[in-house]
Formats: C-alpha cells, structure tokens, sequence
C-alpha cells in the first residue's frame, strides 16, 4: 500500500530534550516537505525536500533541522524543543509533476506536546 | 506578500445546498493552486487543483473558479452532501512546475446538515 508513515504518532516531552520525529515513504517520492497545524494558523511549511541532499526552508523553519540522506525518509529533528513547538505536525511527499496536478500525499500525523 | 487569505472560518450549509470557500493571493509568482479536505484525525488530502492559465476546473461536484487578475480562488461544492463535513484548506505553490513550497489558507470548517 503506498502510504507515508511517520513515528511516533504522539509524543510528550520536556523544554530541552532533543527529539526525532521521522517519516517514510514507500512511493519513491522525489519530493518530502514537512509542516506543521495549528488551530487559526492551518498548515504551514517548515521544511522541504526536492531530493535526497536537497532542503530548503519553509515559513516557519526556525527551531527546526531536518537532513534527507535516503529518499524515502526525511526526520524531523527539534534539538531544542519548546513549548510554543506543541502541535500536530504532518510529513507529506509527492512525485514529479504531470499533467494539472502534483499531488502531495500526507502522513496521519505526530501529535507532540512539549511541557 | 505570502499569504493566502481565506474565508469564511466556518460554514453551515444544508444538504443539497451549495458550498462556497473563497481564497485570496498576494504573489503573482504563485502558479498552481490546489484545494485539500481533511477529516478530523486524518491527514489532508488532495480534492482538487488548479494552475493560473485556467479560469474554472469542474471534478464531479467540486469547482475551483480561478481569477488570476483579482488574484482570488473559490472552491464551490455543489449539492453538498453530510459526508463532505471537513476542514478545507486552499493553497498556493511556488516553483519548478508549480510546486515545493506551499503557503496555505487558514482552513474552513465545513457542516453539511443533513
């Protein structure tokens, strides 16, 4: 089944301790991207992915690493995390354009919670 | 410059009735625009898109209006039906193809009373 799958699905943490939230998928996707959802903010990026070795900044990339050293996985790295990083945060990929659409394919979703 | 506004926040609509989500765009570089649904505790997922040399793409109920002078975007669900109950976001895309980085609209919370 191609699907985009991401671990843990929740997460309870403290101020200051280094986490990794990864994900993975089985579509050989050239692109991953990462954001994050936040009720009145909706989605925003975080960080993207065009290819294995290649990241880019999304909007709100500050507090965050992310590397993509495989093609299927691209974590998400908060070494310091904060309070103000609780949130639902999606992984999504997507392969090369066709036709009107690129679609981007989303993982369930991480639910971190930093005390 | 990189927002995509959207309105409204939330919407009741009756079964059989029509549904209209409306988005709004700063940056003239953005070319391609896709509507996403997502149901609570699922991830969103693609319903439709469209890129800015089209003015109206039609999928079964679901039309995307594009007006790139005025640089808005509605999402209009035709004989709204209670399973079409979601948060709908809009998005716009920059880059090679139209794609990569994504600026989305706060969301609209979607009722269809049955």
């Amino acid at each position: 089944e191609a699907q985009v799958t991401q671990n843990p699905r929740y997460l309870i943490t403290v101020t200051g301790k280094k986490l990794t939230v990864t994900c993975s998928q089985n579509m050989n996707h050239e692109y991953m991207s990462w954001y994050r959802q936040d009720p009145g903010l909706g989605l925003r990026q975080i960080y993207y992915s065009m290819n294995v070795e290649v990241t880019d900044k999304g909007d709100v990339p500050e507090g965050y690493k992310v590397s993509r050293k495989e093609k299927r996985n691209f974590p998400l790295i908060l070494e310091s995390p904060s309070p103000n990083q609780t949130s639902l945060y999606f992984c999504a990929s997507s392969g090369s354009t066709s036709g009107d659409y690129n679609e981007q394919f989303f993982g369930p979703g991480t639910r971190l919670t930093v005390l | 410059q990189q927002q995509v506004k959207q309105s409204p926040q939330s919407l009741i609509v009756q079964k059989g009735g029509i549904s209209i989500i409306n988005c709004a765009y700063e940056n003239t570089a953005f070319d391609y625009f896709p509507w996403y649904q997502q149901f609570p505790g699922k991830g969103p997922a693609l319903l439709i898109a469209i890129r800015p040399d089209v003015s109206e793409k039609k999928e079964g109920r679901f039309t995307i209006s594009f007006n790139k002078s005025a640089k808005q975007f509605s999402l209009h669900i035709m004989d709204s039906q209670p399973g079409d109950s979601a948060t709908y976001f809009c998005a716009a895309s920059i880059g090679p193809s139209g794609t990569y980085k994504y600026i989305f609209g706060t969301g609209t919370r979607l009722k269809v009373l049955a």
